[in-house]
């Protein structure tokens, strides 16, 4: 256990519909980044939010938006869902906002959309 | 624009030889470099890192090489063990950038490591 969780951890929806995937940071972290993972392809970076506010922005699609909560836990939702939205979506947390030393990931939530 | 590129999709070595992995990057602006080990069903893990003023890091059998001006970054593994087997992808970020590339890892493809007995 990475201490971030991710729920759930499958999801199966159909096209044209909208889902949130909710990820808790490991205690203390301050910084939470959401990550996409799609069949063959490497993590692509969505988003990163730190004590709540935006800090900063991938390829994320407008369809796509992300919060993080006063309790530091952050939601992904995605709405008018497309086939090609089908992937693995992966939230991680660190204490502060840069990379040094590495994030820590969750176990991810496979969302398949049929 | 792939901008980290690990171009072996897979590797396979014998239990307690060397594995090498092997990663290539294209932003001059990268200043951190990573790897990550991830198994089937789990989150990938943070392994081994290295800063750009170093050309080495080392962490018990784990060693990542950076070679700035070939913009090409190795990770050794001696020796290498069947539990080693996963996927191993390479990261890069550009902490010195600020703004909107600051906390932003860029990641590879991944090579899929099998060590056999």
């Amino acid at each position: 256990d990475s201490g971030v969780t991710q729920t759930p951890k499958h999801l199966i929806t159909a096209t044209g519909q909208r889902v949130t995937l909710r990820c808790s940071p490991r205690s203390g972290d301050l910084s939470v980044y959401w990550y996409q993972q799609s069949l063959d392809q490497g993590l692509q970076f969505l988003i990163q939010y730190y004590n709540g506010e935006e800090r900063a922005k991938g390829n994320i699609l407008e369809r796509f938006s992300a919060q993080q909560f006063p309790d530091l836990h952050s939601e992904l939702n995605l709405s008018s869902l497309e086939l090609g939205d089908s992937a693995l979506y992966f939230c991680a947390s660190s204490v502060e906002m840069g990379t040094v030393g590495g994030y820590t990931f969750g176990s991810g939530t496979r969302l398949t959309v049929v | 624009d792939q901008q980290v590129k690990q171009n072996s999709p897979s590797l396979s070595v014998q239990e307690g030889r060397i594995s090498i992995l092997n990663c290539d990057y294209t932003n001059s602006m990268f200043d951190y470099f990573l790897w990550y080990k991830k198994y089937p069903a789990e989150g990938p893990t943070f392994l081994i890192s290295i800063s750009s003023i170093k050309d080495k890091n080392e962490d018990g059998r784990f060693t990542v090489f950076l070679n700035k001006s070939a913009k090409h970054l190795s990770l050794h593994i001696v020796p290498s063990q069947p539990g080693d087997s996963a996927v191993y992808f390479c990261a890069a970020s550009a902490n010195s950038a600020g703004g909107t590339s600051y906390g932003k890892l860029t990641f590879g493809q991944g090579t899929i490591l099998t060590v056999h007995p």
